[in-house]
This record gives structure tokens, sequence and C-alpha cells, in this order.
């Protein structure tokens, strides 16, 4: 069965440096989104994608992220200058028109850790 | 605004006891809800969804509108359920976003 995959699975970096957290959609969707879950938390929308778009955008998904389809098979979230409150498990998932009801895929995440 | 609240963070029964975990919603529109479950070291899955009245792995929910509820239940509970459990919130197809509750532990004991 086709899956969400996402890399890396976990990414360490500095405050203020600039991450790029992929994720590869199951190939005939056409919705994209991403989600986060900082530690204890709930899981948080952040902006969904569609038709090389963002259609919707949460309070979180401000002017240091961006997200970004370079090819027909990544979907990218960039963070510009990484705060240590970023620090928490990302999410993306798809989902299409022709899967029943909508229902939307989760990869398995990547953890971001800011220092 | 819409929101999805588990009052419990942990619920912990024994192996073939019924278990309910508990979900309330507020949001002034029809909207779609869902259960997802998050095994150990897995990924987050849909487990079932409202509309479908479908029950999945023995789990049943049942949309109760007028208590904005959407409880999760199951009548004999088995080692393997245990897992994170998140009910999430659809406003409309159109509107895919989903909004979790914090969700809820349920551990099953031997």
């Amino acid at each position: 069965e086709p899956e969400v995959t996402q890399t890396p699975s976990h990414q360490v970096t500095q405050m203020g440096q600039e991450v790029i957290l992929r994720c590869v959609p199951i190939s005939n969707h056409l919705y994209f989104y991403w989600y986060r879950q900082i530690l204890g938390q709930k899981v948080e929308f952040l902006v969904s994608f569609y038709n090389n778009e963002i259609s919707e955008k949460s309070e979180i998904f401000d002017d240091q992220f961006s997200v970004e389809r370079p090819d027909g098979s990544n979907f990218t979230l960039k963070i510009r200058s990484t705060k240590l409150e970023d620090s928490a498990m990302y999410f993306c998932a798809s989902s299409s028109d022709t899967a029943k009801h909508y229902e939307q895929y989760f990869g398995p995440g990547t953890r971001l850790t800011v220092t | 605004a819409q929101r999805v609240t588990q009052p419990e963070k942990l619920l912990s029964v024994f192996k073939g006891a019924p278990v309910e975990l508990k979900c309330n919603y507020s949001y002034s529109g029809s909207p779609e809800l869902f259960w997802y479950v998050q095994y150990s070291r897995q990924r987050l899955q849909l487990l079932l969804r409202h509309i479908s009245r479908e029950s999945i792995k023995g789990f049943t929910a049942d949309l109760n509108k007028g208590e904005t509820s959407f409880h999760l239940k199951k009548p004999f509970a088995q080692e393997e359920d245990s897992a994170m459990y998140y009910c999430a919130l659809r406003r409309s197809r159109s509107q895919g976003n989903l909004i979790f509750g914090k969700g809820t532990k349920l551990s099953v004991k031997p």
C-alpha cells in the first residue's frame, strides 16, 4: 500500500538556522498538509496546499514558514530562521478527491530539535 | 472558534473490559468527526469517521449533535488496542484541515 514518506526522521539544528523538511506524498494525491505537534501538546494544523498554491494556513504559519512543491513528487516545509519553540514533530499528510471521503494519510513525522 | 476536547490524558483498563474514550467538540456548523489512532512507533492513521457509521476493530463512535460529542467505544478491550487516540474535526471537505484534540493514551492491561 502506498505511504507518505518524510525525511529526515530527526533533524537537529541551531537557533537561527534554516531547515527544510521533506515529504513525498502518495503519488496520485492532490492535497497536501503540514501539521506539527509540540511535545505533550495537540497536533496542530499549519498549512494546506492544492494546485500549486496555499489553500489555507493557520496563525502559526507566519512569514518564517514557506512550502513548496519543487517537482512532481516532493512537498517541502522551510523554516527560515528557527526558534527554540519550533522544536516539535512535523507531520506531512496528503489526500485526494478520489480517496474515500478525502481521507488524509499521514507520514511518520520529522522530529525537529532546535538548540 | 473550533475546538476538540478529550478530557482524559490516560485511560487504563483491563483486557476484556469496556472502553469509552470521550470527545467533545465546539463548532457552530455541521462538522465531520474522526478518530485517529497512533500505535507505538507507527504513524497516525484513520480509525473511523462519523459519516461512515462503521465499526473498525470493534470500535464504534456515534455523533451526538445535541451533546456535541463523538465518544469512541469498544465493548471488550484487547491488549493490542493500547495506543494514542486522537479525536479530530473537519469543518467541511473543502476546508480539509483537521483540528485535533490532545489525545488519550489507552493502556489495556492483561
